[in-house]
């Protein structure tokens, strides 16, 4: 089936440093998604994104679209310990709009200070 | 802000035994969905419900899965025969469009089966 790669894994930065997440699918998206879950949480909506090469701006993240519609990412400015969390992308299960989402397997921030 | 209220926060129920988490979606929300997410790992769709049946589900939501919307504002899932690969965390989303917009999710009921 579908799927949604996302990379890296974990990383962990000192706070003030940058931090981006990459997510890549072999198919072509009508939109991607980000949501954020808190250690203990839920998934919270950050954006979506619909249009080829869209970049979306939220304070200090950044979200881009890539031209073929086929990868995103997720760019942290100067990381403060309250972005500590698991970034998961998320794209339509069947590549329509309308479906429901799959989910990438997250990118899991930590963040010292 | 509108929630998405789940029920209940934690079950802890014997391998064998039915269940049924609760959730009460967003009121004016037409979608809803229910997730989960075994420890440490990734959302996982299971099914979404839209107009008083299901519209999509996943090769998880198999016979012993279902799901209700018995009123005009609770959608539960059943599991018929939990199994210990069921324990999971199991999160209901809910959306007032397709598009645009992201979803909803509730704080999620921690199952676990011993």
């Amino acid at each position: 089936g579908q799927q949604v790669m996302q990379i890296p894994q974990y990383q962990h930065v000192q706070e003030g440093e940058d931090f981006t997440t990459y997510c890549n699918s072999s198919t072509t998206l009508s939109n991607i998604q980000w949501y954020k879950q808190r250690p203990g949480g839920h998934p919270v909506f950050l954006i979506q994104l619909v249009k080829s090469g869209e970049v979306k701006k939220q304070k200090r993240l950044t979200f881009q679209f890539g031209e073929a519609k086929k990868n995103s990412s997720l760019h942290i400015t100067a990381t403060q310990t309250t972005d500590v969390g698991t970034y998961f992308c998320a794209a339509p299960l069947r590549g329509q709009a309308g479906t429901a989402l799959i989910f990438g397997k997250g990118t899991t921030l930590s963040v010292s200070s | 802000e509108p929630e998405v209220t789940q029920t209940p926060s934690h079950q802890v129920t014997q391998m064998g035994q039915e269940v049924i988490l609760r959730c009460v979606p967003i009121s004016n929300h037409l979608y809803f969905y229910w997730y989960r997410q075994i420890l440490g790992q990734k959302v996982e769709f299971l099914v979404s419900f839209y107009n008083n049946e299901i519209s999509e589900k996943s090769e998880i939501f198999d016979d012993q899965f279902s799901v209700e919307r018995p009123d005009g504002s609770n959608f539960t899932l059943k599991i018929r025969s939990t199994k210990l690969e069921d324990s999971a965390m199991y999160f209901c989303a809910s959306r007032l469009t397709v598009s645009p917009g992201g979803y909803t999710f509730g704080s999620g009921t921690r199952l676990t089966v011993v």
